[in-house]
C-alpha cells in the first residue's frame, strides 16, 4: 500500500519545454488535487478532481493542464515551462466523506 | 472568503521549551481547521484537526491545538520541544466549493529547535 506516489522527485526543464508530473494513488480516493509550494506562500491549489472525468481549476491554474481518466491517476501537464513555475509540486488525495488529505512526497521542479 | 494567517515565518526554541505556533483564520462558515507538518524533503503529514465538538484537540507527537471562536484562532502548542520537532508547520482551513473540500493554507512557520 504505497499511498500517493509522485514521479519524478526532481526535474530540471528549460524554458519552453513541456512535461508531465505523475501522481498515482492506491487508496481508491475520489478526490485528487495538485498544489504548488513556494517560500512564504504556503501551498496553493492548481487543479483538482472530484472523480474520473471531472476536473476543475484551483487558485493558480494558468500554465497547467490536468485530466482524470482513472480513479488512480491524476497527471499534471506543464505546456510550456516558465521560470515562474519553479516550485515544489504536491499531489493530494481525500476520500469521500473524509476531512483528511494525504500528500505525496513532492516533485521539485526547476525551470531555467 | 476563507483565509489563514500564521504569525511568524520562523520560530526558534530551546529543547525542552514550550512550542507555540500561531494561526488565525477567517471563515464565513463554522470552520474545519488543520495543522500539517512537513519534515525536510517530505510531503505534508496531518498533525491534528478540528471539525466539531471539543475545542481542545490532541494530535500526534504530543502536539495539541485549541479552537477559540471568539479569537478566530487555532494555535498549536507542545509543552516540551524535542529536536525531532524541527520542521515546517502549516495551518489550513477547509473551503467547500465546487463539490470539493479545498484546503486553504497559511504561509507556514519553520520551527527550529536548538540544544
Amino acid at each position: 500500500n504505497a499511498g500517493v506516489t509522485q514521479t519524478p522527485k526532481f526535474q530540471v526543464l528549460k524554458t519552453g519545454q513541456s512535461m508531465t508530473l505523475q501522481c498515482a494513488q492506491d487508496m481508491n480516493h475520489e478526490y485528487m488535487s495538485w498544489y504548488r509550494q513556494d517560500p512564504g506562500m504556503g501551498l496553493r491549489l492548481i487543479h483538482y478532481s472530484v472523480g474520473a472525468g471531472i476536473t476543475d481549476q484551483g487558485e493558480v491554474p494558468n500554465g497547467y493542464n490536468v485530466s482524470r481518466s482513472t480513479t488512480e491517476d491524476f497527471p499534471l501537464r506543464l505546456l510550456s515551462a516558465a521560470p515562474s513555475q519553479t516550485s515544489v509540486y504536491f499531489c493530494a488525495t481525500t476520500g469521500q466523506g473524509s476531512t483528511e488529505a494525504f500528500f505525496g512526497q513532492g516533485t521539485r521542479l526547476t525551470v531555467v | 472568503a476563507q483565509s489563514v494567517t500564521q504569525l511568524g515565518s520562523h520560530v526558534s526554541v530551546s529543547e525542552g521549551a514550550l512550542v507555540l505556533l500561531r494561526c488565525n483564520y477567517s471563515s464565513s462558515v463554522p470552520p474545519y481547521l488543520f495543522w500539517y507538518v512537513q519534515y525536510p524533503n517530505q510531503g505534508l503529514q496531518l498533525l491534528l484537526k478540528y471539525t466539531t465538538g471539543a475545542t481542545l484537540v490532541k494530535g500526534i507527537n504530543g502536539f495539541e491545538a485549541e479552537f477559540k471562536k471568539s479569537e478566530t484562532s487555532f494555535h498549536l502548542t507542545k509543552p516540551s520541544a524535542h529536536m525531532s520537532d524541527a520542521a515546517e508547520y502549516f495551518c489550513a482551513v477547509r473551503l467547500f466549493s465546487g463539490g470539493y473540500n479545498k484546503l486553504i493554507f497559511g504561509a507556514g512557520t519553520r520551527l527550529a529547535v536548538h540544544p
